[in-house]
């Protein structure tokens, strides 16, 4: 039982390159979450789903897009990066079956940077 | 809206001695869940303790307990006995009783706590 696992763990883009972040539970959660996380900022979710095929905007989804074709996986582009998305990312589930006090659990996160 | 505030964006604490960091939150909601979670240095999160709003009792974790305060609107940490191992930032963390598909999370911005030997 891994838990939650994100590829890659460190990347480098340039401005204007694309890429796409993987994140993979093997827990049976139905919900998934993206976050950023930057320096005084705290945590901030960029978007989330609830189900395959699923998926919501949260705070911050400007810049990024997600996708969630199968229950285990949860995807998020970045189309054309920027500066701005130098950040960890982290990913999250939760099985959420009860009335909302579900654990989240977390991946190791991706440290990406744009130069 | 709801909101989370960790007024202590540092604090420091000697081995083995007593801490508590303070979380205050702003709702109009009278159920729903409050969450500490530690992210040490290898930034993993890990959830430390969770509090239903409904339930009276504290909820303790071994050395990690609460001191809920509903009408106050507080949730502060208390760590006793504290270890170098609990070295981390600490996030308190809110979520509205809701059913339905809104089971977002509402973060605190964090307190570093460093454990000195």
């Amino acid at each position: 039982n891994a838990g939650v696992t994100q590829t890659p763990k460190f990347r480098v883009l340039k401005t204007g390159q694309s890429m796409t972040l993987l994140c993979a539970q093997d827990m049976n959660h139905e919900y998934m979450y993206w976050y950023r996380q930057d320096p005084g900022m705290g945590l901030r979710l960029i978007h989330y789903s609830v189900g395959e095929g699923t998926t919501a905007k949260g705070e911050v989804p400007d810049g990024y897009n997600v996708s969630r074709l199968k229950k285990q996986n949860f995807l998020l582009g970045l189309e054309s990066a920027a500066p701005s998305q130098t950040s960890v990312y982290f990913c999250a589930s939760s099985y959420s079956l009860g009335q909302g006090d579900d654990e989240q659990y977390f991946g190791p996160g991706t440290r990406l940077t744009v130069t | 809206a709801q909101t989370v505030t960790q007024s202590q964006p540092e604090m420091s604490v000697q081995e083995a001695e007593t801490v508590t960091l303070s979380c205050t939150y702003d709702t109009s909601e009278s159920n729903y869940y409050l969450f500490w979670y530690k992210q040490p240095p290898s930034r993993q999160m890990i959830l430390v303790i969770r509090q239903e709003a409904y339930k009276q009792q504290n909820a303790t974790e071994n050395r990690f307990s609460v001191n809920f305060q509903k009408a106050a609107k507080s949730f502060s940490l208390k760590i006793s006995d504290s270890q170098l191992g609990d070295t981390a930032m600490y996030f308190c963390a809110f979520m509205k009783h809701e059913s339905g598909n809104n089971r977002k999370l509402i973060w605190g911005l964090g307190t570093s706590l460093a454990v000195n030997p």
